[in-house]
């Protein structure tokens, strides 16, 4: 069964460093997306991606967030100057055509703590 | 204002039982309705889904059953097994600007009793 991958599981960071968080989406998918999860709480849509460009994004994804896909397979999430409260699971999910199949799936997220 | 919820933040059922975990919706532009389970860990995981035109929907020892007048979702498991002890979410899909957000509610913590 196809899978989207996310890389690393956990990353340590200190507070005001750069992160980048990796993703590789299922290939023939064309929707991408970021969402977050802070501990015990609900999961929270960050980005969607689709043509190269941001589709919608959230109030949560200010300036410090970016999205890049740099080649045919990966989709990174870039927070410039984490903050502790950006500590989270962060999840990447993609999805195929619309209107055929609105189900995501998602990876098995990133654990990021900002100490 | 908008929101997806539900009622019971933890469920208990014993081995074998049937579960029934519920959710609210407000917003009655939604079309779609997506239930997904989180293991420990992990990374939600669809269940099964749902469009608006329909009222129940049946999967392998799941059911999901949609109440548009009272705005209600409700996903029922048969004979609860140890592996279904997860987190549930319900996830509302409101389509804007060409992609589909999902809304999640808060989820329900699902504990098997052996």
């Amino acid at each position: 069964e196809p899978e989207v991958t996310q890389t690393p599981s956990h990353q340590v960071t200190q507070m005001g460093q750069e992160v980048i968080l990796r993703c590789v989406p299922i290939s023939n998918h064309l929707y991408f997306y970021w969402y977050r999860q802070i501990l015990g709480q609900k999961v929270e849509f960050l980005v969607s991606f689709y043509n190269n460009e941001i589709s919608e994004k959230s109030e949560i994804f200010d300036d410090q967030f970016s999205v890049e896909r740099p080649d045919g397979s990966n989709f990174t999430l870039k927070i410039r100057s984490t903050k502790l409260e950006d500590s989270a699971m962060y999840f990447c999910a993609s999805s195929d055509l619309r209107g055929r199949d609105y189900g995501y799936t998602f990876g098995s997220g990133t654990r990021l703590t900002v100490v | 204002g908008e929101s997806v919820g539900l009622h019971l933040p933890t469920l208990s059922v014993q081995e074998g039982d049937n579960s029934i975990i519920n959710c609210a919706y407000s917003n009655s532009a939604s079309d779609y309705f997506i239930w997904y389970k989180q293991e420990s860990g992990k990374g939600p995981q669809f269940i099964i889904d749902i469009r608006s035109n329909m009222d129940k929907r049946q999967g392998q020892r799941v059911t999901v059953l949609l109440n548009k007048t009272v705005k209600h979702l409700s996903l029922q498991i048969a004979a609860t097994q140890p592996g279904d002890s997860a987190v549930y979410f319900c996830a509302e899909i409101r389509t804007t600007s060409g992609t589909y957000k999902y809304i999640f509610g808060t989820g329900t913590r699902l504990k098997v009793l052996a």
